[in-house]
């Protein structure tokens, strides 16, 4: 079975702080992504990345950054976190054919105080 | 504007009944829709993939539809059980590289004994 680690289940940090989530997959998977989701507004994409240093802006990259220095690796980056980055964060990989389906983390409930 | 919209938002159900979910789509071009299950606290599930050929697609007690005409898609339970509580999740996929994904918002399905 695919799985997807998140390194937190719950963090709490204070705004502007630098706050980093930690996705790593154990089946060699090419494509990761990071989402944030809130009640109402369902799951949004803030970055995808689909092989090794290479990355994308999704739909709400702002105030956000990522990394992938390994394939099995990404990582989320807060720059400078603020209480509007209060949500749940999922991280979720794939093989890079159209029709394989996503493999989700458990997600990390992150509050910004 | 591509988009997905599921209803209803919310159901309640008797343990043992059946039920329809219902996911609408505006994305082209189209290459597969999923239903995902997210049980609270937890990451998003694949319970089907369909590619535009696809009329049906079951995976035990639950069975989708797409009707890629009217772009419609249906999710049926079949002798719900508690552990269907959940939130269920349409997804739609654009045919270009494999992540132009567009959510629903989910319908959260309360099943009660």
């Amino acid at each position: 079975d695919v799985k997807v680690t998140q390194s937190s289940r719950y963090l709490v940090k204070r705004t502007g702080e630098k706050v980093f989530l930690e996705c790593v997959q154990d089946m060699d998977h090419e494509n990761m992504f990071w989402y944030r989701q809130d009640p109402g507004l369902g799951l949004r994409l803030i970055y995808f990345s689909y092989d090794v240093k290479m990355k994308e802006k999704g739909d709400i990259p702002e105030g956000y950054s990522v990394s992938r220095e390994k394939k099995e690796r990404f990582s989320l980056i807060l720059e400078s976190a603020s209480t509007n980055q209060t949500s749940m964060y999922l991280c979720a990989s794939s093989p890079p054919l159209l029709n394989q389906p996503q493999h989700f983390g458990d997600g990390t409930r992150l509050s910004i105080l | 504007k591509n988009q997905v919209e599921q209803s209803p938002q919310s159901l309640i159900i008797l343990e043992g009944k059946n039920c329809t979910l219902q996911c609408n789509y505006t994305v082209s071009p189209f290459s597969n829709l999923r239903w995902y299950k997210q049980d609270t606290g937890r990451g998003p599930v694949s319970l089907t993939i369909m590619t535009f050929s696809e009329n049906t697609k079951s995976n035990g007690r639950y069975t989708a539809t797409l009707d890629a005409d009217t772009k419609q898609s249906s999710l049926h339970i079949t002798a719900s059980q508690l552990s269907d509580s959940a939130s269920y999740i349409c997804v739609v996929s654009a045919a270009q590289a494999g992540t132009a994904l567009i959510f629903g918002k989910g319908t959260t399905l309360s099943v009660s004994s």
